[in-house]
């Protein structure tokens, strides 16, 4: 199976800030990468697919690159509205995993 | 709009079935394939088992397989995972996921299901 990881598991931050998170995958993966936000008690949200693709009504301060094993997701300034919880998942084979996932909260 | 809808969770003993249904509406159910995703508490996204568009085609997780069954029936625009053999491990929210493109299961879980919590306990 290809493992996920992410840095750093948790982050602080401020309005405005900009953020990024760092996924890895135990091999490569080309750009079969996604990131998912995640709110507390709600099903996730798909922000990026194929590694740079923005999800339709994801606001563009959401990006992401990367290809092979290493990706980012960057949030270019923080809104109130973005803490929350970040997985990034490979979709480029089954079984699909995700990564343990990024908490960002309020510095 | 898209809308997913889970349920048939509830508290189960070890050992024991249980079978989870989530009602799709708001797109053409049968051009897409479908995913069950589960989060035990406090825990992160684990992905549990595909269906292809049809059927024809299914995956799961090592830590399911020979245990869950996913099925849909395209005609009733519903997704099942019948679950035996239950642990206490298979404690999680069971969520239903659509696909972001039709015919394909690319594992881009545009759409999600708001879940359905399955307990396992004695």
């Amino acid at each position: 199976d290809i493992q996920m990881t992410q840095s750093p598991s948790s982050l602080s931050a401020s309005v405005g800030d900009r953020v990024t998170i760092t996924c890895r995958a135990s091999q490569s993966i080309s750009s079969y990468l996604n990131w998912y936000q995640q709110k507390p008690g709600k099903a996730p949200k798909l922000l990026i697919y194929a590694a740079s693709s923005l999800q339709s009504g994801v606001p563009s301060r959401f990006s992401g690159s990367g290809f092979e094993s290493d990706f980012t997701l960057t949030i270019s300034s923080l809104q109130p509205e973005d803490f929350a919880t970040y997985y990034c998942q490979q979709s480029y084979t089954t079984p699909f995993t995700f990564g343990p996932g990024t908490k960002v909260d309020i510095k | 709009q898209v809308q997913l809808v889970e349920s048939g969770g509830g508290v189960v003993q070890p050992g024991r079935s249980l079978r989870l249904s989530c009602a799709a509406s708001g797109f053409t159910f049968s051009s897409y394939g479908m995913h069950w995703v589960r989060q035990a508490p406090g825990k992160g996204l684990e992905w549990v088992a595909v269906i292809s568009y049809d059927g024809s085609d299914k995956y799961y997780a090592d830590s399911v397989k020979g245990r869950f069954t996913i099925s849909r029936d395209n005609s009733k625009k519903t997704l099942y995972l019948q679950m035996n053999s239950l642990r206490a491990e298979d404690t999680a929210v069971y969520y239903c996921a659509k696909e972001k493109e039709q015919w394909v299961a690319q594992g881009y879980f545009q759409h999600w299901g708001q879940g359905t919590l399955v307990t396992v306990s004695s």
